[in-house]
């Protein structure tokens, strides 16, 4: 079973503010993916890293992909309000007989206070 | 314009009283998943359907049930529930089987309350 760990699982801090999340693994995934969710809504796809070592810029947020493709960060410059959610990073790998699965881990709780 | 649609968004049903919930989807696309994520847990996938051919998780329970009567609508029936199944259930569908560069669309979720 691939694991996937999130950290923080918990964030407060103000808005102005620059943060980092981080998401952990001993596996190796194909690509990576960072989801945005809002309470009682559905995750939403922020982005796709598939090389290792890849950096990906949405305006103020920056994904980066571990060399090894075990790990990623999510980097939040100047946070706003808007950004308060739950941020989501979903691992895929190889499962066998052509077969790909797709690990979420339990996400950080960002909150951005004004 | 929603992509995918589920219905109801909140759902309050009795302990061991069948229900289902209902997912369809307007991007035509081969692949519908069923995930369950309870509080602070990370979505875990229980079932999908490429086209007509089902694929159970070896640890979902048989309690759980899926249907997809078209391209378009998906349906998870829980047979009995248990004050243990209240959950966000979310429905999400992909253009093929993931691989590298397949996105996953979300839908809104229907929240399970059990009584």
């Amino acid at each position: 079973t691939q694991l996937l760990e999130q950290s923080p699982q918990f964030l407060s801090i103000q808005e102005g503010e620059n943060l980092t999340v981080y998401c952990n693994s001993s596996s190796v995934f194909s690509s990576l993916q960072w989801y945005r969710q809002e309470p009682g809504e559905g995750p939403v796809l922020l982005v796709t890293v598939v090389t290792g070592g890849e950096v990906k810029k949405l305006k103020r947020l920056t994904f980066q992909f571990g060399d090894a493709r075990k790990d990623s960060s999510l980097h939040i410059t100047a946070a706003q309000t808007g950004d308060t959610g739950l941020y989501l990073c979903a691992g895929l790998s190889y499962s066998g007989a052509g077969s790909y699965q797709l690990t979420f881990g339990k996400g950080t709780k960002l909150s951005v206070i004004p | 314009d929603a992509m995918v649609i589920q219905n109801p968004r909140y759902q309050v049903t009795q302990f061991g009283k069948p229900v289902t919930l209902s997912c369809s989807q307007t991007l035509n696309h081969n692949v519908m998943y069923w995930y369950q994520q309870k509080s602070s847990q990370a979505p875990k996938l229980l079932f999908h359907y490429y086209d007509k051919d089902f694929n159970n998780e070896a640890d979902t329970p048989d309690n759980f049930q899926s249907r997809r009567p078209n391209t378009s609508f998906c349906f998870l029936d829980i047979r009995s529930p248990g004050l243990g199944d209240a959950a966000m259930y979310l429905c999400a569908t992909s253009r093929d089987l993931p691989t590298s560069g397949e996105t996953q669309y979300f839908g809104p979720g229907t929240r399970l309350l059990v009584l």
